[in-house]
């Protein structure tokens, strides 16, 4: 079974500072790690993808992630936030055998840009 | 969005009612999965799909069926709305392809007074 711990459900950043969103996994397998955000009203979009290819992400609109598999975690950074970053991050897990296997969220952490 | 459109965007039922709530896709996909979306929750797994005829519960199946008679339609059904099961409710959809992502509509809001 796995699951994700995603660390305060609201973070708040300054414009132009660095965003650091935090997720931890448990895995019995080796994961297959997923971010995603959500804006308002809307439904969730793929940010990147962590399938043990490289352990450092990149995703879109300048997002990162780094698998630790020593500290179970895969956390998303952004050097230097922006407004229209404001939304809702989730991160979710999956087994390897991934065919019939369930994605697993988080519980999500929503991010506020303060201007 | 790829090629999902979920119906109704919006419904207020009553408890006690039936409900049904449609996703249809366009991109052929083998699976498809309906998640209800709740504050302090994230996403939970209702019931999935992997292919025609072919379905299993998730994490939060009771009091909803599924149904897929076909690639690219997949109903929810509320058996008898209650008002626990007022929530947003998203289906995705996923190519077979190995560690594919999944792919989200917009959502229905559910309300059950």
């Amino acid at each position: 079974a796995q699951s994700v711990t995603q660390l305060g459900s609201h973070v708040s950043v300054s414009e132009g500072a660095l965003v650091l969103l935090r997720c931890n996994y448990s895995s019995s397998v080796p994961p297959y790690l997923f971010w995603y955000v959500q804006y308002p009203n809307q439904g969730l979009q793929l940010l990147l993808k962590y399938t043990s290819a490289a352990t450092l992400v990149k995703g879109i609109n300048g997002f990162e992630a780094e698998f630790k598999k020593s500290e179970t975690s895969f956390h998303l950074t952004k050097p230097s936030a922006h407004m229209s970053d404001a939304a809702e991050y989730f991160c979710a897990v999956s087994g390897s055998n991934f065919g019939n296997e369930k994605l697993t969220f988080g519980t999500g952490t929503r991010l506020t840009i303060i201007p | 969005d790829a090629g999902i459109t979920q119906s109704p965007r919006h419904k207020v039922t009553e408890t006690g009612t039936p409900v049904t709530l449609r996703c249809h896709q366009t991109e052929n996909h083998r699976y498809m999965y309906w998640y209800r979306q709740d504050p302090g929750h994230g996403l939970r797994l209702i019931h999935y799909s992997y292919g025609v005829k072919d379905t299993d519960k998730g994490e939060v199946s009771d009091g909803y069926s599924v149904s897929r008679s076909k690639t690219e339609d997949f109903l929810l059904t509320l058996e008898s709305a209650t008002s626990s099961q007022t929530s947003v409710y998203f289906c995705a959809i996923r190519s077979g392809q190995k560690n594919s992502p999944l792919h989200f509509g917009n959502g229905t809001r559910l309300t059950v007074t």
